[in-house]
């Protein structure tokens, strides 16, 4: 089964300090990977996705996520973080070619950005 | 176009009882999955239908069960509810076509008692 892991809980950063997010997933075929953010009292957002084709994707926000095959991995980064960035970011991944429809989440990172 | 639309957006329950929760996806989605989440476990995948079929489901026990229509509204059934179902329950939708995202609701927060 698949699974994502998601390194840290809770990232407290200054406004305008660079951001990198982890994230590590476990299943060996082809897969779709996304990173959601949910601020407070909002929904899940779609901050980007990843299908195939350029491994460096960007997404809203200024947020961009570097897909590296052979380290199962899907980091997010933003080069300079803003208060309005606190919240709470999902890694997610399922299975590529249009056979699975489950999204596996991993536990998620609250951000915490202070003026 | 009109967002993911998740009815009722609360729920007070007792325990034994039971409850039906609904989503309405976006114009064009046919594909809806349902989510619950919780503090200690997160985001756990419920189920998936497509086209009225489920085509997916976790590893939930059978008290939830789910259906969809032909204009691909999708309800939630949990019966017999448990304190421990209480959380907020989310539904997605999205095209069915390949690298298409899911699109979330605002979720239907459940509160067993």
């Amino acid at each position: 089964a698949q699974s994502v892991s998601q390194h840290n809980h809770h990232v407290i950063l200054s406004e305008a300090a660079s951001l990198e997010l982890g994230c590590n997933y476990s299943y060996g075929g082809t897969v779709n990977l996304f990173w959601y953010v949910q601020y407070p009292g909002q929904h899940l957002q779609l901050l980007l996705k990843y299908f195939s084709g350029d491994p460096l994707v960007k997404g809203i926000k200024g947020f961009e996520a570097e897909f590296i095959k052979s380290k199962f991995s899907f980091n997010l980064r933003k080069p300079s973080v803003q208060w309005s960035d606190t919240a709470e970011y999902f890694c997610a991944v399922n299975r590529g070619g249009g056979s699975n429809y489950k999204l596996t989440f991993g536990k998620g990172t609250l951000l915490t950005v202070n003026p | 176009k009109a967002g993911v639309t998740q009815t009722p957006r609360y729920l007070i329950k007792t325990r034994g009882q039971q409850v039906t929760l609904s989503c309405s996806p976006i114009s064009g989605h046919r594909s809806v999955s349902w989510y619950q989440q919780t503090p200690g476990q997160g985001l756990q995948f419920l189920f998936e239908y497509f086209s009225e079929t489920q085509r997916n489901k976790g590893n939930f026990p059978g008290r939830f069960s789910g259906r969809q229509f032909s204009n691909s509204r999708s309800e939630m059934n949990v019966s017999t509810l448990e304190l421990g179902d209480s959380a907020l329950y989310l539904c997605a939708t999205t095209s069915d076509r390949e690298g298409g995202g899911y699109t979330f609701g605002s979720g239907t927060r459940l509160t067993v008692v």
